[in-house]
């Protein structure tokens, strides 16, 4: 059964950057045609799509946040990230990571738990 | 402003049947990119309820179902029960924006 979990600081300060890693189990990265994303839930708010890569390093990103994200992927490693710069507490929320299968416009289909991000001073 | 269009919220008393909606446009659904459906409890991630516009997941009841014409979409819950109630989420692909996207989210309370 495939598991993702998330992993990273919980509180940010403004300005700073946050780093994100998702390590997934279960079955390799590196499978044909599952690309990985990151998804993000202000508190009391709905899902936002931040952005997705395949194993080979293609990426694509919200055109909102493309100036201040960067998603990389480490196959030996059997993870993924995500870094946000220049962050406000407009980007306080819970963020998870999750396997889009069937390519680029396919589903979300397994998900992780998410972590919640405070961006306080 | 969410790409797709979600009611804010339904209801509906136990056993009964309610339907959300999903609108979208010709960027995503109605360019023929399927959508997806998902229900998050209160404090759970997302749980994928139905892919590819019709299609359950190994272990999601058959009360759940999903529908698409045109530029929108619907799920339908039937014989409703007091554990539907949360949040609920379409997603499809919108081809302008080069990336997935998002309805609004609609909460659903069992009356």
């Amino acid at each position: 059964q495939l598991q993702l979990q998330e992993s990273g600081p919980g509180l940010v300060k403004p300005s700073e950057t946050l780093s994100l890693t998702c390590t997934v189990s279960g079955g390799p990265i590196t499978s044909s045609n599952n690309y990985w994303g990151w998804i993000r839930q202000p508190p009391g708010e709905g899902l936002e799509w931040i952005g997705s890569i395949y194993y080979v390093g293609s990426t694509y990103y919200n055109p909102s946040l493309k100036s201040r994200v960067t998603i990389s992927v480490h196959t030996s490693k059997n993870q993924f990230s995500l870094r946000l710069n220049s962050v406000s507490a407009a980007d306080t929320a819970v963020y998870f990571c999750a396997r889009l299968s069937s390519g680029v416009a396919g589903t979300f289909d397994y998900w992780g738990r998410g972590t919640l991000v405070a961006v306080s001073s | 402003q969410s790409v797709l269009t979600q009611p804010p919220s339904v209801s509906g008393a136990p056993g009964q049947r309610v339907t959300i909606s999903c609108a979208g446009n010709s960027s995503n659904i109605g360019a023929y990119y399927d959508v997806h459906w998902y229900q998050q409890l209160p404090g759970t991630a997302p749980k994928l309820l139905i892919y590819g516009n019709t299609i359950r997941p190994s272990g999601v009841p058959d009360r759940f179902s999903g529908s698409k014409s045109g530029a929108s979409a619907s799920l339908a819950i039937t014989g409703l029960q007091a554990e539907d109630e949360g949040d609920y989420y379409c997603q499809s692909y919108d081809s302008s924006l080069s990336g997935s996207v998002f309805g609004g989210g609609t909460k659903l309370t069992v009356l």
